[in-house]
C-alpha cells in the first residue's frame, strides 16, 4: 500500500511565484514526516521535519492529519531551489526500529 | 567527517555477473540502509541493519543481498545481476530517527 503520495512529478513555477509541493500520507498512527531535498549532483539531504516547525531556506511544511498532508510551501521561489524533492513517512518497523518510506519525488524547476 | 562513504560510484556489469557496494559511514550510527532510485519509482529500501551484525528486509530485497559485519560498515551484493537491477543506488545511516544521511551514490548498469 502506498503511503505516500506525492501527486506531481514536475513543478515549473517563475522566479518570485509561490510554491506549493503536495504530500498526501496514508498512516493510521501519529506520523512523522519529512522533507528530503536533492539538488544537481548532489546527495540526497534533509530539508526539515513537522516536528521541528522551522523555516528551512524560506520553507515550511505543516502536518494537517485531517487532510493527511504534509504539503511544502515557500511564498517566493529562487532559481536554486530548483531541485528533486521528496516527501517521506517514518514507520515503526519493530524491535526499537523505524524506516523511512519516501514519495516518488517532485522535480521542481524554477524558471528565471 | 566524510559522513557517508560508497564505492563504487559507477560499475558496468554483464548479466550474470556479481558485484557488492560498500558503504562506509564515520558517525557511530546503528542504522544503516540501502535504496534505491529509479525514474518515477523514487527512493525504494531495499535492506536496512539496526546494529551490527543485524540485517533486515526492506520493500525490494529480491536479488540483493547485505552484511553488516562491522558497524561503519553495509555491504550490498547483488549475486547474479539482472538489467532490472540497473539502478541508482543509495546508502544512508541514521541514529534512529528520522534524519538519514546520504551518500552520493552508486550508478549500476546491468547490460
Amino acid at each position: 500500500a502506498q503511503r505516500v503520495t506525492q501527486p506531481e512529478k514536475l513543478l515549473s513555477v517563475f522566479k518570485g511565484a509561490p510554491v506549493e509541493l503536495k504530500c498526501n500520507y496514508s498512516y493510521s498512527g501519529s506520523p512523522e514526516l519529512f522533507w528530503y531535498v536533492q539538488y544537481s549532483r548532489q546527495r540526497l539531504q534533509l530539508l526539515l521535519r513537522h516536528i521541528s516547525r522551522e523555516s528551512i531556506k524560506g520553507f515550511t511544511a505543516d502536518l494537517n492529519k485531517g487532510e493527511t498532508s504534509f504539503h511544502l510551501k515557500k511564498p517566493f521561489a529562487q532559481e536554486e531551489d530548483s531541485a528533486m524533492y521528496y516527501c517521506a513517512l517514518s514507520l515503526y518497523s519493530g524491535a526499537g526500529s523505524y524506516q523511512l518510506t519516501f514519495g516518488k519525488g517532485t522535480k521542481l524547476s524554477v524558471i528565471p | 567527517n566524510a559522513g557517508v562513504t560508497q564505492t563504487p560510484k559507477f560499475r558496468v556489469l554483464k548479466t550474470g555477473q556479481s558485484m557488492t557496494l560498500l558503504c562506509a559511514q564515520d558517525m557511530n550510527h546503528e542504522y544503516m540502509y540501502w535504496y534505491r532510485q529509479d525514474p518515477g519509482m523514487g527512493l525504494r529500501l531495499i535492506h536496512y541493519s539496526v546494529g551490527e551484525g543485524t540485517t533486515a528486509k526492506g520493500e525490494v530485497p529480491d536479488g540483493y543481498n547485505v552484511s553488516r559485519l562491522k558497524k561503519q560498515n553495509f555491504l550490498l551484493g547483488l549475486e547474479s545481476a539482472a538489467p532490472s537491477q540497473t539502478s541508482v543506488y543509495f546508502c544512508a545511516s541514521s541514529r534512529g530517527t528520522g534524519e538519514l544521511f546520504f551518500g552520493e551514490g552508486s550508478r549500476l548498469t546491468v547490460l
